[in-house]
């Protein structure tokens, strides 16, 4: 199966700054990567999918790209209500969809 | 704006069987595809599978021998059940439903709030 990892497990960030979060694959997915952000207490919510489509409603301070194996959510200018957990998932295998470990962005 | 809600037990005994429904209102769930999706502080998200509203399924490989899904579009519902339940089997568990129509994307863009379910004696 294909194996997620994030990187950093966990940053702290001031309104303002740009935050990139990195997630890599431990094979070739594609394009078929997906990232969400889940608050405490709350379901996760659909940020990009294909590696660099914004979804629907979401702010145009979030982008995501690829290079390879690795792909990388970043946020131009990090807003109050951006504190939250992300998690990348590969929609390639689809015998088994996986999600990374999360990344935990919290207030500098 | 569909939205999603998940109900069952909130604690299951150690051997039986987990049972949830999803209902879905806001939109009919004829032509969607419909997940079950789990979060535990030890295994993290863990994705459980989906069924299509024709009845059609695909669950991951690691509990597809627990697994059953159904759906029910009388009443805009699907269902998981989950047999032989241990510890490792306490998460909560989400429903979502998937961006795509005529194929799965599994690109997940509508979430239920999420149910915990503790599996203790």
């Amino acid at each position: 199966d294909i194996q997620m990892t994030q990187s950093p497990s966990s940053l702290s960030a001031s309104v303002g700054d740009r935050v990139t979060i990195t997630c890599r694959a431990s094979q070739s997915i594609s394009n078929y990567l997906n990232w969400y952000q889940q608050k405490p207490g709350k379901a996760p919510k659909l940020l990009i999918y294909s590696a660099s489509t914004l979804q629907s409603g979401v702010p145009s301070r979030f982008s995501g790209s690829r290079s390879g194996t690795d792909f990388t959510l970043t946020i131009s200018s990090l807003q109050p209500e951006d504190f939250a957990t992300y998690y990348c998932q590969q929609s390639y295998s689809t015998l088994e969809i996986t999600f990374g470990p999360g990344t935990k962005v919290d207030v500098k | 704006q569909v939205q999603l809600q998940e109900s069952g037990p909130g604690l299951v005994k150690p051997s039986e069987t987990l049972s949830l429904t999803c209902t879905v209102s806001g939109d009919s769930i004829n032509g969607c595809y419909w997940n079950w999706i789990r979060q535990s502080p030890g295994k993290g998200l863990e994705w459980i599978g989906y069924m299509y509203s024709s009845g059609s399924t695909n669950y991951n490989p690691s509990l597809r021998s627990r697994v059953t899904m159904s759906v029910d579009t009388s009443k805009n519902q699907f269902s998981l059940k989950l047999s032989s339940v241990t510890a490792a089997d306490t998460a909560v568990y989400y429903c979502a439903r998937d961006r795509g129509s005529n194929w799965p994307t599994y690109n997940f863009d509508d979430w239920g709030q999420g149910t915990l379910v503790t599996v203790s004696s």
